[in-house]
């Protein structure tokens, strides 16, 4: 089975502190994505990143930067955190866009708050 | 653009009935169509998916789903409802041609299921 792990599933930060958020998968996935979840809004893509070193943004990746070094592990960065960045941070794998099972497998979420 | 509609915020039934949760979608060219579900304080779990062939798509934990290409819709559906099926229902969608295997998700419906 999948498995993608999160480095923390609580975390609480001061408004101003440089956050990481780690994620690494088992799967040789090429594809990874982190999202921010919001009652009402659903998931929210920030970024994804297609292979090593490579990123791309998404829908609303303003205040934050990625980094993926090893294939396995996606990094998501909040440079200076603030209030509004508290929420649920999920990140998830899958294969390449064609020929493979299409779906993302997700890890168990980082709910972070920030004060 | 791609997008995706769950047009009710929470669905409540009784045990033992059957259950619908609705999604309608938008995307240029042939859809590929997720469900997730998400329990309390967890990350999404895949549920089923339609990629092509028969429009009844059979997933986990006994739900199935159809495909609907003249209502553009991907309703999620279970004949006989139970109270563990409580929990948040994601409907998502990326485009046949579309790269990266991105994904819209949308806002989630939650799913009461009352003894």
């Amino acid at each position: 089975d999948v498995k993608v792990t999160q480095s923390s599933r609580y975390l609480v930060k001061r408004t101003g502190e440089k956050v990481f958020l780690e994620c690494v998968q088992d799967m040789d996935h090429e594809n990874m994505f982190w999202y921010r979840q919001d009652p009402g809004l659903g998931l929210r893509l920030i970024y994804f990143s297609y292979d090593v070193k490579m990123k791309e943004k998404g829908d609303i990746p303003e205040g934050y930067s990625v980094s993926r070094e090893k294939k396995e592990r996606f990094s998501l960065i909040l440079e200076s955190a603030s209030t509004n960045q508290t929420s649920m941070y999920l990140c998830a794998s899958s294969p390449p866009g064609q020929g493979y099972s299409y779906e993302q497998y997700f890890g168990p979420g980082t709910r972070l708050t920030v004060t | 653009a791609q997008s995706v509609a769950q047009p009710e915020d929470q669905v409540n039934v009784a045990e033992g009935n059957p259950l619908t949760v609705k999604c309608t979608y938008s995307v240029s060219g042939n859809p590929y169509l997720f469900w997730y579900v998400q329990y309390p304080n967890r990350g999404l779990q895949f549920l089923l998916k339609y990629i092509t062939g028969d429009n009844l798509v059979k997933g986990s934990y006994g739900f199935e789903a159809e495909f609907n290409k003249s209502q553009t819709s991907f309703h999620l559906k279970k004949p006989s409802a139970l109270v563990s099926d409580s929990a948040l229902y994601f409907c998502a969608v990326r485009g046949a041609s579309g790269g990266y295997n991105k994904l819209i998700f949308g806002a989630g419906t939650r799913l009461a299921v009352h003894p």
